[in-house]
């Protein structure tokens, strides 16, 4: 059964600086896995989708790697600012179906 | 173009009331999902459906039915309310070219006390 954990589960740094969330998965076999952002009380916007053959992708400050193989995935922000104060919640869909497995998200607080 | 839409956004029911949480979208999306979300938890999915007329389980089932009569929509039914069920409630939909990419409405709040 495929799991996927996020560490850490909440984090504040100073703004300036870049910082790496993590998100690992426990079966390879995935089609994609998408990372994205959920402010309070407000749904989910996507941030960046990578593919299963991809090793990243990149959005302005935000890039995203895959590494199917070790079951892990991280979310770099660069020069974090009050704004990317939000909780981010990475998901696989497994191979095969077209369900979203998720993470428990880290709660990221940008200090100004 | 709305996306996915979701009515009420708040709710408060009393163990043992039923009531449907509403999900429409305008982008004439084959796939959609129910998920909930617990406090510090991601999301579970409850229920989905690859089009009109076909629906199926996802991880956490118990205690909500489904139906998807048109395409645009795909109410949740709770039929006996109980504490268990107090979450927040997103709808998502998915188009069939790229079924992996999912839009999610803006959920739905709801406590059962």
């Amino acid at each position: 059964k495929q799991e996927v954990t996020q560490i850490p589960a909440a984090l504040s740094v100073p703004e300036g600086e870049n910082l790496v969330l993590n998100c690992s998965f426990t079966d390879s076999a995935i089609y994609n896995l998408q990372w994205f952002r959920q402010d309070p009380g407000k749904g989910l916007t996507s941030l960046l989708l990578i593919q299963s053959s991809q090793r990243e992708q990149t959005s302005g400050r935000l890039n995203a790697s895959l590494d199917k193989s070790s079951g892990r995935s991280t979310l770099y922000i660069a020069a974090s600012q009050p704004g990317d104060s939000a909780t981010y919640l990475c998901a696989v869909v497994p191979s095969g179906t077209y369900k979203y497995i998720f993470g428990t998200g880290t709660r990221l607080k940008v200090l100004a | 173009n709305a996306g996915v839409t979701q009515t009420p956004k708040f709710r408060i029911l009393k163990i043992g009331q039923s009531m449907t949480l509403q999900c429409t979208q305008d982008m004439n999306h084959n796939y959609m999902y129910w998920y909930r979300q617990d406090p510090g938890m991601g999301l579970k999915l409850i229920y989905y459906s690859v089009g009109a007329g076909i629906t199926d389980k996802g991880e956490v089932p118990n205690g909500y039915n489904v139906s998807r009569s048109t395409t645009e929509d795909f109410p949740l039914r709770l039929e006996l309310a109980a504490p268990s069920q107090t979450s927040v409630y997103f709808c998502a939909s998915a188009s069939a070219p790229d079924r992996s990419k999912q839009y999610f409405g803006p959920g739905t709040r709801l406590t059962v006390l």
